[in-house]
């Protein structure tokens, strides 16, 4: 079975400083899909950001980005700029093609003022 | 557009009680899931469908049931509940086909069962 690694619980940042969160996974499958997804105070599920594996280009979106290596079956998120409503727990998840999702155990990150 | 809604929101239950979780999306998504949260650890699988009248177990289904009588909803059943069912439970949708990956989550509903 899939397993999807965070070894990081818990993380800090100053605001407008840049933050990166650590995700590993364990598949001997080529095709699936990665996300990171964002769980504030609220425990609303936000999806923050996805990555396809097939796909070599590092998916960006805003102040986030990823660091694929799919090799290291690694992937990393970045958090530029970092702001007080990013206070969040941030998950890894991973899915393959047979609807399978697989999360991580989460980061707790706190941006400090 | 409400998007993915849970009913109830928290619910205290007995040990051996019975109870039925309804979650409801208007997005005509064909892929429907329920996760159960527990302290510290990630989202895990229970059961999810994909399509009306289908259903299938994932990472963590014993002491769960479901059904998916209608395409916009997806039950999920305890039929005596345990305390080791205490959780915060999710609900998901995601359209079908090759744009099925992304999982739109709903609110949640915090279980406690006695």
């Amino acid at each position: 079975a899939q397993t999807v690694t965070q070894s990081q619980p818990e993380m800090s940042v100053q605001e407008a400083e840049t933050v990166t969160l650590s995700c590993t996974y364990d598949t001997s499958e080529n095709n699936y899909y990665l996300f990171w997804y964002k769980q504030p105070p609220s425990r609303q599920m936000i999806l923050v950001i996805r990555q396809e594996a097939y796909k070599q280009q590092n998916a960006t979106e805003n102040r986030f980005s990823v660091n694929f290596q799919k090799a290291a079956k690694s992937f990393s998120l970045k958090i530029s700029d970092s702001q007080l409503g990013d206070t969040a727990m941030y998950f890894c998840a991973f899915k393959d093609n047979n609807n399978d999702m697989r999360f991580g155990a989460g980061t707790r990150l706190t941006v400090k003022p | 557009n409400a998007g993915v809604t849970q009913t109830p929101k928290f619910r205290v239950l007995k040990t051996g009680q019975s109870m039925t979780l309804l979650c409801a999306q208007d997005m005509n998504h064909e892929y429907m899931y329920w996760y159960r949260q527990d302290p510290g650890m990630g989202l895990r699988l229970i059961h999810y469908s994909v399509g009306e009248g289908t259903t299938a177990k994932g990472e963590v289904p014993d002491g769960y049931n479901v059904s998916r009588l209608k395409k916009q909803n997806f039950l999920l059943g305890l039929e005596s509940a345990a305390p080791s069912q205490t959780s915060v439970y999710f609900c998901a949708s995601s359209y079908g086909g090759h744009r099925q990956e992304t999982q739109y989550f709903g609110p949640g509903t915090r279980l406690l069962v006695l």
